[in-house]
Parts: structure tokens; C-alpha cells; sequence
């Protein structure tokens, strides 16, 4: 079975600190993606990537920004921390034709 | 623009109670409809892929059918194991008629509790 590993659970976060959440895939999938996760509004694209050193925008990239210099990793950066981006945040990755597989989740606290 | 409505918002059934789960889609071109089960604190897994009206798609207690306007996830005889939120997502084309990379539109889900 596919793995995404996202690096960590849970993480709390002081404004305007730079935050980096690190996600690895193990299947070779081409395409990875960032959601965050909130009551009310469902699941929303912050980036994806569709290849090494490739990334779209997705829905609500404010604020945020991506890297991936490896296939299996994609990182996204959270340039300066605000408190509005206390979320749940959900990386995933898909091989052609397929649905996504999602990591576990970090939850971020920004106080 | 890509919508995805489900409803109902949340759902409380007895052990046994059979019902559906509804998810409303507004896509310019179809690609693939996927569902998705989340437990709390976790992240969403996969159950089913739709791509044209008409199919269906069954696991144990669960199906999924499809049409060109919704889809409904039935779920027969459920046990409080099925507890969970139920995600619907829509993968669309992009506006030249190509994949658009695999993103998924989702719908805010359905909080099903199933009780004993």
C-alpha cells in the first residue's frame, strides 16, 4: 500500500514564526498535494505539484509556499506564522488515474 | 466554477437503520467522482472512484452510484463502526479539456453517527 508520511501530528506554533510541514511519499507518484482542513469549509487546496521542482497555486495559496526538490518529498513553508492558519493540514498524493492517498494530518496551533 | 454540495450535514442512525448520503456536483467536465471516509484526528482514505453515470461501486455495507447531477453513498444495515465523516470530491478538466493535474474539488462532508 501507498504510505504518506507527514512528519508530524501536531505542532504549536508562535505568529510570526516560519513553519515548515514535511510530507514523503513511497510509491513514485508524480502528483502531491497540500489541503487545509476546517469546520465548516471542508477541505481546501493550498498548492500542488505535479513534478520535481513544479508547483501550481491552488485555491488559498496566501500566505504559503511550497518546495519540492525530491520526488517522494513536498514540503510546504509557512513564511510567517499568523494565527488565522491554525488548521488541520493534509498532504496527499495520487498516481494517474487514481484517487488520493492522504498522510495522518498535522494539526497546527499558532498562538 | 467546480461546487460540490453533501448533504445532510450530519446523520444519526440506529444499528441497522439503513439510509443514503447525497453529494450535489457542479463540474464543467467530469473526470472522476471519489469518496472518502474520515475518522476523527486522521487523515481521509479512500473507499470508491465513479467516472460515468450509471456505475456503482460496493464494500461490504457501502454503495456508491452515480449520476450526471449527484451521487449517493447507501449504507445498508450500518454498525457504529461506520461512525464517521463521509467525504465527497470531484476531479473536473480544466478549461482546455485536460486533466487538471488530478485536484479534487470536496464537498464539506456528512458526519454520520450510528449509534448501537
Amino acid at each position: 500500500d501507498v504510505k504518506v508520511t507527514q512528519s508530524s501530528r501536531y505542532l504549536v506554533k508562535r505568529t510570526g514564526e516560519k513553519v515548515f510541514l514535511e510530507c514523503v511519499q513511497d510509491m513514485d507518484h508524480e502528483n502531491m498535494f497540500w489541503y487545509r482542513q476546517d469546520p465548516g469549509l471542508g477541505l481546501r487546496l493550498i498548492y500542488f505539484s505535479y513534478d520535481v521542482k513544479m508547483k501550481e497555486k491552488g485555491d488559498i495559496p496566501e500566505g504559503y509556499s511550497v518546495s519540492r526538490e525530491k520526488k517522494e518529498r513536498f514540503s510546504l513553508i509557512l513564511e510567517s506564522a499568523s494565527t488565522n492558519q491554525t488548521s488541520m493540514y493534509l498532504c496527499a498524493s495520487r498516481a494517474h488515474r487514481d484517487g488520493y492517498t492522504f498522510g495522518s494530518g498535522t494539526r497546527l496551533t499558532v498562538v | 466554477e467546480d461546487q460540490v454540495t453533501q448533504s445532510p450535514e450530519a446523520l444519526r442512525l440506529q444499528e441497522g437503520e439503513s439510509s443514503s448520503l447525497n453529494c450535489s456536483y457542479t463540474v464543467s467536465g467530469l473526470r472522476g467522482l471519489f469518496w472518502y471516509r474520515q475518522d476523527p484526528g486522521k487523515g481521509p482514505e479512500f473507499l470508491f472512484t465513479l467516472y460515468s453515470a450509471g456505475e456503482e461501486k460496493e464494500k461490504e455495507r457501502l454503495k456508491a452510484t452515480l449520476t450526471k447531477k449527484e451521487s449517493f453513498l447507501h449504507i445498508t444495515a450500518p454498525k457504529p463502526e461506520d461512525s464517521a465523516t463521509y467525504l465527497c470530491a470531484v476531479k473536473a478538466t480544466d478549461n482546455a479539456g485536460g486533466t487538471s493535474y488530478g485536484k479534487l474539488t470536496f464537498g464539506q462532508g456528512t458526519i454520520l453517527t450510528v449509534h448501537p
